[in-house]
């Protein structure tokens, strides 16, 4: 299961603060993700990364920020924008387009 | 944009019984179908793929049919055991110049032993 790696396992946010999520993949990989997961919704595509640099908002970057510095790193930040931050995230990355996805073990953010 | 919608949401079956999930896309376009297992407290793991180029393709108990024409794919699995219990995703996309993979609901499969 190595290889893409998501911390810290568990976050709490306050009312008005930021929060960063980590991804960290040691694959290779040029592509990478961030989705968000609720029960009964799916994953639902927050941005992505086709490569180092360059960043794509996907369905529901609202509220979301990322930054492609490294092709390794793809970190998210939830800011106190997103009125609705608990829920389940998931960092993935993927070799190209149309390929399989490598997801992390996901990050469970609660708000206090 | 891309729409799948993913049916049943829940499914139970007895052990050695067959189990099917269907999914139905919006985008003709799409040509990418994928099917992720999600284990309790565990990550997503692609099981089985399918590209418009073919109507079917089996691994071992899985298999996935795509009826390009009807905008619909399945997954099925023969000989369900205890350990295909888990939450099955499908997904779609299409192979122009964007990543955009839309998922399903998904599909919570429990098998009895």
């Amino acid at each position: 299961d190595g290889g893409i790696t998501q911390s810290p396992k568990y976050l709490f946010r306050k009312e008005g603060q930021n929060v960063t999520l980590s991804c960290e993949q040691n694959l290779n990989h040029d592509a990478m993700y961030w989705y968000r997961q609720d029960p009964g919704q799916g994953l639902r595509l927050i941005y992505y990364s086709q490569i180092v640099n360059d960043f794509q908002k996907g369905d529901i970057a609202e509220g979301y920020s990322v930054s492609r510095e490294k092709k390794e790193s793809f970190p998210l930040t939830v800011t106190s924008a997103q009125k609705n931050p608990t829920a389940f995230y998931l960092c993935a990355s993927s070799i190209s387009r149309n390929e399989k996805l490598f997801f992390g073990s996901g990050t469970q953010l609660s708000v206090l | 944009g891309e729409n799948v919608e993913q049916h049943p949401s829940t499914l139970s079956v007895q052990e050695g019984d067959s189990a099917v999930i269907k999914c139905t896309y919006s985008d003709s376009a799409s040509n990418y179908f994928p099917w992720y297992k999600q284990e309790l407290g565990k990550r997503p793991q692609l099981i089985i793929d399918i590209r418009s180029n073919v109507g079917e393709k089996k691994d071992q108990r899985i298999a996935v049919t795509l009826n390009k024409t009807a905008k619909h794919f399945s997954l099925h699995i023969t000989e369900t055991q205890p350990e295909d219990s888990a939450v099955y995703f499908c997904a779609a996309s299409r192979s122009s110049s964007n990543y955009k993979l839309t998922f399903g609901k998904g599909t919570l499969l429990t098998v009895n032993p």
